[in-house]
């Protein structure tokens, strides 16, 4: 079965510095994988998505993702966090008949001034 | 803009009661999503459905079931409430069987059963 794991459960960054959030992933096949954000009290907004091709995806809001087949993981970046990028992150791996997400439990962003 | 709509933020439910959670797409997505949502645990699924009176089990069904009659509605009713299904319930909604699309969620329902 698939699984996700965001080793993080929260980080904290200064408004301006660089930001890089981890995620691995188990899944047998050619992974589908999307990074999503939530702002409190909101659902979630889709940052990007990897289905094959380049393994540096770019998102939006100046995020960008890149998949590494060898490691497994998909981790997010940012080069300059803003305060309103502060929010709770959610890596998926996309798979089965819906193409169902299956989540990591999330990492939790505080952006200090 | 896909919107998915979910017809309540917040539910206060008692013991024992049974809880309709409404979810609506305007979209015509073929596939539907029920997830609940714990600090800790992330997202799991509950149930979806990939066509109108079509429902799979996700990896969490216990205490819940779906109806999906119509294709933009999907509903996920707790028969019996119990204080363990206190949490936030998210909807979403996609195309099938196209790869390139993504999940698209609505904002949550948080229902406190007491």
């Amino acid at each position: 079965a698939q699984s996700v794991t965001q080793p993080d459960i929260h980080i904290t960054v200064s408004e301006g510095a660089s930001l890089e959030l981890r995620c691995n992933y188990s899944y047998g096949a050619t992974p589908y994988l999307f990074w999503y954000v939530q702002s409190p009290g909101q659902g979630l907004q889709l940052l990007l998505k990897y289905f094959s091709g380049d393994t540096l995806v770019q998102g939006i809001k100046g995020f960008e993702a890149e998949f590494k087949r060898s490691q497994s993981s998909f981790n997010l970046r940012k080069p300059s966090v803003h305060w309103s990028d502060a929010a709770e992150y959610f890596c998926a791996v996309g798979s089965g008949s819906a193409r169902q997400l299956t989540f990591g439990s999330g990492t939790q962003l505080t952006v200090l001034p | 803009d896909v919107k998915v709509t979910q017809s309540s933020r917040y539910l206060v439910k008692r013991t024992g009661e049974k809880v309709f959670l409404e979810c609506v797409q305007d979209m015509d997505h073929e596939n539907m999503f029920w997830y609940r949502q714990d600090p800790g645990l992330g997202l799991r699924l509950i149930y979806f459905s990939y066509d109108v009176k079509m429902k799979e089990k996700g990896d969490i069904p216990e205490g819940y079931s779906v109806s999906r009659e119509k294709k933009e509605r999907f509903s996920l009713i707790l028969e019996s409430a119990s204080t363990n299904q206190t949490s936030m319930y998210l909807c979403a909604s996609s195309w099938d069987r196209v790869w390139n699309t993504e999940a698209f969620f609505g904002q949550g329902t948080r229902l406190t059963v007491v």
